[in-house]
């Protein structure tokens, strides 16, 4: 069965210290987003992407964050100079289209000390 | 208004009974509405969904209530078994292209023998 894997699967960086998510999307899933998950919280959308632009973002999606495709298949979330309270499960999801399923990875457990 | 509320926040039930997690929405555009079983260390997976054209969907041993007058979904479980002991959120998705998913709280679901 197809899969969305995400890595690392634990980061721990220093407060101030940019950061790198990495996501390789379902082969044809056009539809790509970040959601993230502070622990024992629910899951919080932060940033959809289509079509190599972001189609929406949320409050949380500050001037911190970026997204990008670089190189047409990994999908990844920079976070610039993350703070304490960035420290969370950063979860990516495909999808092939609107309103459809969209596949979550395993996630990556953020740790800013 | 983009809420979506959950409860209850954890569940106990006994092997072979029947687990009920509740939905409620206020925003009237939301037209999908999905629910995600997570399992600890684990991203959500899409259990099932349904639209809100029909009042109730099956699959197996989990369905899906809807009352749209009220605004309100529900989770069943039937014959619930300890491999359903999981974090379960409801979700919903607007009807203009939004694509993002609005989780609930979530409910602990704990299956005892």
């Amino acid at each position: 069965e197809p899969e969305v894997t995400q890595t690392p699967s634990h980061q721990v960086t220093q407060m101030g210290q940019e950061v790198i998510l990495r996501c390789v999307p379902i082969s044809n899933h056009l539809y790509f987003y970040w959601y993230r998950q502070i622990l024992g919280q629910k899951v919080e959308f932060l940033v959809s992407f289509y079509n190599n632009e972001i189609s929406e973002k949320s409050e949380i999606f500050d001037d911190q964050f970026s997204v990008e495709r670089p190189d047409g298949s990994n999908f990844t979330l920079k976070i610039r100079s993350t703070k304490l309270e960035d420290s969370a499960m950063y979860f990516c999801a495909t999808s092939t289209g609107r309103n459809t399923e969209a596949f979550f990875g395993q996630g990556t457990r953020l740790t800013v000390v | 208004q983009q809420q979506v509320k959950q409860s209850p926040q954890s569940l106990i039930v006994q092997k072979g009974g029947i687990s009920i997690i509740n939905c409620a929405y206020e925003n009237t555009a939301f037209d999908y509405f999905p629910w995600y079983q997570q399992f600890p260390g684990k991203g959500p997976a899409l259990l099932i969904a349904i639209r809100p054209d029909v009042s109730e969907k099956k699959e197996g041993r989990f369905t899906i209530s809807f009352n749209k007058s009220a605004k309100q979904f529900s989770l069943h479980i039937m014959d619930s078994q300890p491999g359903d002991s999981a974090t379960y959120f409801c979700a919903a998705i607007t009807n203009f292209g939004n694509e993002k998913l609005t989780f609930g709280t979530g409910t602990r679901l704990t299956i005892i023998p």
